[in-house]
Parts: C-alpha cells; structure tokens; sequence
C-alpha cells in the first residue's frame, strides 16, 4: 500500500518558470490538501478538494492553481515561479469526517522546492 | 478562527528524560486534536489522537490528554529516546461543516535527545 506519494522530491526553478507537482493517494479518500512548510514554521493549507472537480482555496493560495480530475490525483501547478514559493510542499488525503470525529490525515513525503 | 499555540522550542534533553511539550488551543467548535510527528527529511506521520474531552491517545510511549476545560492537549513521555528526536505538531480538526477535515497546525517544536 502506497498511501501518498509525491512527486518530484526535490526540484530547483527559475524565477518566472512554471511546474506542476504531482500528488496521488492509493486510499480512494475524497479530501486531499497542499500544504506548505517553511523553514521553522508550521504548516500552511495551500488548497484544499473534498472530491473530483470540487477544489477550495486555503490559507496561502496566492500564486498557486490546483485541478482534480480524479479521486486519486490533486496537482499543484505553480505557473510563475517566485522566490517566495522557495518552500518543502506537503500532499496529504483523508477519509470524511463521521459523526462528531475528525479525521486525521496521511502525508506524502514532500516536494523540496527552491526557487532562485 | 481556530488556533494552535504550542510552546516554543527547541527542546533538549538527555535520553531516558521525562518529556512535555505543552499545547493549547481555541476552536468554536468540538473539534478531534492530533500530535504529528516529522523525521529529518520526511513527511508527517499521525502520533497519537483524541476526539472528545477526556480522550487519552497513546503511541510509542508518547500519551495526551484532551482536556476541554484548559483547552489543552500537552505531549508526554516518561523516558524519551535518541531515536525521538524530531519535530512535533499539535493540531487540530473540526468535523462536520463547511470544515472538511482541514487541520489547523502549532507551529511545531524541535526535540534534539542527546545520549
């Protein structure tokens, strides 16, 4: 069992150019996330789905376009490149919520991104 | 809005210390309260959890209380290990809603365990 896998793992950019990261979960979990990280901070919600062709923005979406065309799949397109995107990306999915229990969430393993 | 306020880091102890990483929170809601825990070079990996008051989630050795009335959930462990040497996250998440299972995370706490 997979779970969620990220790729690339690391990647270095120019200023201005483009890349999509790839994120697939194995779990068939209708939300998934993108997060950022950066150095000695916590987590930020990048954009969020809760299903195919459903996606939402988060708390830090500026400069970011995410699609979901199947449960399994949630890219994160970055189109112009900036030095402030320089960040570790985290993908994560999780199960719906049931009852009054959150759920918790199962993280891939990162995406380095440097931007220079 | 939901907050997480862990306490600041990092922290250092020799093996075999006691450990607590206090963490507090503010939610409108009930919400379900997480530690994750992140590796050099990795991704977050659930710790333990709690979904109402009350709730002890244990792991690893690790144990939390959910405690509603100081609105806290402070990691513990009675003999910490070279091997726990990581960065923890508090966190927590709403159900129901228009919350769908987004988390709100501390700002985490590097824990260095020497020999």
């Amino acid at each position: 069992n997979a779970g969620v896998t990220q790729t690339p793992k690391f990647r270095i950019l120019k200023i201005g150019q483009s890349m999509t990261l790839q994120c697939t979960q194995d779990m068939n979990h209708n939300y998934m996330y993108w997060y950022r990280q950066d150095p000695g901070m916590g987590l930020k919600l990048i954009y969020y789905s809760v299903g195919a062709g459903i996606t939402d923005k988060g708390e830090v979406p500026n400069g970011y376009n995410v699609s979901r065309s199947t449960t399994e799949d949630f890219p994160l397109r970055l189109e112009l490149a900036a030095p402030s995107q320089t960040s570790v990306y985290f993908c994560a999915s999780s199960p719906p919520a049931t009852g009054t229990s959150g759920k918790e969430q199962y993280f891939g393993p990162g995406t380095r991104l440097t931007v220079t | 809005g939901n907050s997480v306020t862990q306490m600041e880091g990092p922290v250092t102890l020799s093996e075999e210390a006691f450990l607590t990483i206090n963490c507090t929170y503010t939610a409108t809601g009930y919400p379900s309260l997480f530690w994750y825990v992140q590796y050099p070079g990795e991704g977050l990996q659930l710790l333990l959890k709690a979904t109402k008051a009350d709730d002890k989630g244990s792991n690893k050795g690790f144990e939390a209380t959910y405690r509603k009335e100081t609105t806290s959930f402070h990691l513990e462990k009675g003999s910490v290990q070279v091997s726990d040497s990581a960065v923890y996250f508090c966190a927590l998440s709403e159900a129901g809603g228009t919350s769908y299972g987004k988390l709100t995370f501390g700002q985490g706490t590097i824990l260095t365990v020497h020999p």
